[in-house]
């Protein structure tokens, strides 16, 4: 009965590889976002899609490209990753795309060697 | 542990002990507030939220206080548990046209002692 699942909780890949991560809610949320936590535990907004479309895009690298194949599941594709990359990743979820709580995926370790 | 090498804010208490976290925030538009607790190895846990047109709200064990006046934040747990000890961070939304961004606090790390 997980709320919000990611799969893998770890990976560890070579610098220049391209790697995917998944996220899936099972609450019936219409928006679903991306996260990166850096190692000083500093977490930060990459993306939110609401109903399929993308609503928010930080200024991530373009290496980084969310899908959204329906509203209970957003992934995340990363091409030609860097060292910089390495941290851990969350996925969340609201009811509403403004004022409702998000709820945390457990995480995706990521280590670019 | 997970602490080592980290510079956030510390907060250590006693068991029983109630204890109180706080978070400047910095965005005066801002009308939307959550507490998230993180252990080690997890994601972040939804705590209590509150909105800016109220100054206080409690939960179970926690109580959120709101300054706006100041732009403050603070989180309060009475009877502070082993349990409780974990990364605690504020999070605010500016609403409108920022959608569903959240801006996060640095952190603070709560031990409790038995």
């Amino acid at each position: 009965d997980t709320a919000v699942s990611q799969t893998p909780k770890y990976l560890v890949t070579q610098m220049g590889n391209d790697k995917s991560i998944k996220c899936e809610q099972n609450l019936g949320h219409d928006t679903m976002y991306w996260y990166k936590q850096d190692s000083k535990k500093f977490l930060k907004i990459m993306f939110s899609y609401n109903n399929k479309e993308l609503i928010i895009n930080e200024t991530v690298p373009n290496r980084f490209s969310p899908k959204s194949p329906d509203k209970a599941h957003l992934n995340l594709h990363i091409n030609s990753l860097e060292l910089g990359d390495s941290a851990v990743y969350f996925c969340a979820s609201s009811q509403e795309t403004s004022g409702a709580p998000q709820f945390f995926g457990p995480g995706t370790r990521l280590t670019v060697l | 542990g997970e602490s080592v090498g980290l510079h956030l804010p510390t907060l250590s208490v006693q068991e029983g002990d109630n204890s109180i976290i706080n978070c400047a925030y910095s965005n005066s538009a801002s009308d939307y507030f959550i507490w998230y607790k993180q252990e080690s190895g997890k994601g972040p846990q939804f705590i209590i939220d509150i909105r800016s047109n109220m100054d206080k709200r409690q939960g179970q064990r926690v109580t959120v206080l709101l300054n706006k006046t100041v732009k403050h934040l603070s989180l309060q747990i009475a009877a502070t548990q082993p349990g409780d000890s974990a990364v605690y961070f504020c999070a605010e939304n500016a609403g409108g046209t920022s959608y569903g961004k959240l801006t996060f606090g640095q952190g603070t790390i709560l031990t409790v002692h038995p």
